[in-house]
Order: structure tokens, then sequence, then C-alpha cells
């Protein structure tokens, strides 16, 4: 069964600075791998998606994220943080299932406080 | 065009009493599923739909929860009685069926509050 390690739940960092979230995985196969951001009050918004090809992945915001396969990992960066980036960032690993859907494992999630 | 909507936002209800969710999804979109997060943990997979079809239900708790999808259009979630490890925010997303890579867009979910 798949598996998503989020290792830090929360991150605070001074508004300006460049940020990295930390996800690891566990699956068997090539897996779809997806970041989502939940900010008070909203829903889960997609920021990004890595399904094949280019490892270096452009998202929504001005977010990124790395496929590593050796490392089983899949981190978020942004070189600049703005203080609306506070929120619940999640990373997840989908697993393809009969019907032609995609079940996604979620992280814990971290919680990423903005200071100005 | 419209994004996924959940309804209610909000539901506080007492322990054994029925709660219905709703969720309806954007339009188009074959897949449908519902996930759940309880406080302090991580949020996970109830049940997907194929249209009107469970595909996959392996994540429901038990049988106080009945999820149903009429005629492939919007779904319910049932939970009848309810209890206090019920409570939690019930995510409901969608895809279009693509052959395993879809991108699932979610709901801003329903807070489900057991007292």
């Amino acid at each position: 069964a798949q598996s998503v390690t989020q290792p830090d739940i929360h991150i605070t960092v001074s508004e300006g600075a460049s940020l990295e979230l930390r996800c690891n995985y566990s699956y068997g196969a090539t897996p779809y791998l997806f970041w989502y951001v939940q900010s008070p009050g909203q829903g889960l918004q997609l920021l990004l998606k890595y399904f094949s090809g280019d490892t270096l992945v452009q998202g929504i915001k001005g977010f990124e994220a790395e496929f590593k396969r050796s490392q089983s990992s899949f981190n978020l960066r942004k070189p600049s943080v703005h203080w609306s980036d506070a929120a619940e960032y999640f990373c997840a690993v989908g697993a393809q299932v009969t019907g032609g859907g995609n079940k996604l494992t979620f992280g814990t999630g971290t919680q990423l406080k903005v200071e100005l | 065009e419209a994004g996924v909507t959940q309804f209610p936002s909000h539901s506080v209800i007492e322990k054994g009493q029925t709660v219905t969710l709703r969720c309806d999804p954007i339009s188009g979109h074959d897949n449908l599923y519902w996930y759940r997060r309880v406080m302090g943990k991580e949020i996970k997979f109830l049940l997907h739909f194929v249209k009107e079809s469970k595909q996959d239900e392996s994540g429901m708790p038990n049988n106080r929860f009945l999820a149903e999808r009429t005629g492939g259009t919007y779904s319910t979630l049932k939970v009848q009685p309810a209890e206090l490890e019920d409570s939690g925010v019930y995510f409901c997303a969608s895809s279009q069926v693509t052959g395993g890579a879809d991108t699932q867009y979610f709901g801003p979910g329903t807070r489900l509050t057991v007292l």
C-alpha cells in the first residue's frame, strides 16, 4: 500500500525567504504525485502535479516541485514566500484504480506560517 | 466553469441523529470521490464512483455510512446514526476519466460536528 510522509508539521518562514516543504512517498510503481494547498476557510486547491516526463514541475502561485525517484521524494519549493502563502500544504500520491480513477493517499500536512 | 460544490458547509448534530451531505461535481466529470479528515489526522479516502457505479468503497468506516450517486450526477453521503468519532471535514472531489492520470478537483468540504 502507498504512503506519504510529510516530516514537518509546522514551518515558519519570513516573508521573502525561500521555502522548501518535504514529502516522501512509498509506492510500488511509478507514482502520480500532487501538492494541494488549503487556505483558512477554503477547500483544497491543486498547486501542481507530476505524472511523467520532466521531473521539475511548475505550478501555480510560483511554486515548483522536483520528483526524485532515487530518494522517493517530491519536495515543494518557492523562491520567495508571500504572506498570502500561509496555509496548510498536503502532498499526495495517486494509485490507479479500476474504472480509470486515481485513489489519493495524503500526508498529514504541513502548516506554513509566514512572518512579516 | 463552476467548481465542485458541497452542502452544507457546516453541520452540527447530536449523537444518534442522521446527516446527509451533498456533493455536486464539475459538469462532465464521471469520477467522484469522497474523502474525510478527522481532526489532527490525514485526509483519508472513503469511496469512488464512476458515473453512478461504486468502484471502490474500501475506505468507508462502517455500515453507518451510505453513499449514493443519482444518475451519475450529484452524490450524497448519509451517516446514520452519527457517532462522536464521525466528526471531521468531509471532502468531495471530481475528475474526468483519463485512464488513470486524472486530476482531482476538490470542493470546500463539509465540517461535521457530532455532539
